[in-house]
């Protein structure tokens, strides 16, 4: 069936470094993909998606492209902040299904 | 109030109470789900409804008892819940699932500790 597999965490970086977090997936169809960021004491919210091939999405400095080759997403981002600390979640869905698929999360904690 | 809400918060129960968990959108979507999330594991679907109907119920325990009576409200109905159940339960909707990519957006969630 369909998976989702992300790195495991939690990921320690210093303020304005490179944040590179690995999603790959798994699917038998043409799926969308998603990263969702959880805050603490709240639930998910969309970062960005993708719905095809080579699609790129782009939200608050994080970037992540839809690799259909290596069946990967992965999430980047340039210069993090503390801010930035949270869980992020790699999710696929396929079209005409009622399933979200979920990796099992990627805590990242920045550090002043 | 704005987008989706769940209550209670928090809840603690012993494995012979009865209790319901709350969710509401205001978001005007067709579509509502459960999920359950537990440490180090992925999000678990349970159910979703789309347009008030039950379209999936993954193999969840019949402990677990949804209702749906309107697009805007959903519930978990819980009775006699183990130990194992205790989890942070999320609500999520999304405009129509038959749409192709929808977002989910989610509640807060309710923290439930099963004594």
């Amino acid at each position: 069936g369909d998976s989702v597999t992300q790195m495991e965490g939690p990921v320690t970086l210093s303020e304005e470094a490179f944040l590179t977090i690995n999603c790959t997936y798994t699917a038998t169809g043409y799926p969308s993909l998603f990263w969702y960021v959880q805050y603490p004491g709240e639930g998910l919210q969309l970062l960005l998606k993708a719905t095809k091939a080579d699609d790129k999405g782009s939200n608050k400095g994080f970037e992540a492209t839809y690799r259909k080759e290596t069946t990967s997403f992965h999430l980047e981002k340039g210069s993090v902040q503390v801010s930035d600390s949270a869980v992020y979640f790699c999710a696929l869905s396929e079209s005409g299904t009622y399933k979200y698929i979920f990796g099992t999360g990627t805590r990242l904690k920045v550090l002043a | 109030e704005t987008g989706v809400t769940q209550t209670p918060r928090h809840l603690v129960m012993g494995m012979t109470n009865k209790k319901s968990l709350k969710c509401e959108q205001h978001l005007g979507h067709n579509a509502m789900y459960w999920y359950k999330q537990s440490a180090k594991k992925p999000l678990e679907l349970m159910f979703v409804y789309n347009f008030k109907e039950q379209t999936e119920n993954n193999s969840v325990p019949s402990r677990f008892s949804p209702e749906c009576p309107n697009s805007s409200h959903l519930f978990l109905h819980l009775h006699t819940l183990q130990p194992e159940d205790s989890a942070l339960y999320l609500c999520a909707s999304s405009q129509d699932r038959l749409a192709g990519a929808d977002t989910q957006y989610f509640g807060p969630g309710t923290r439930l500790t099963v004594l």
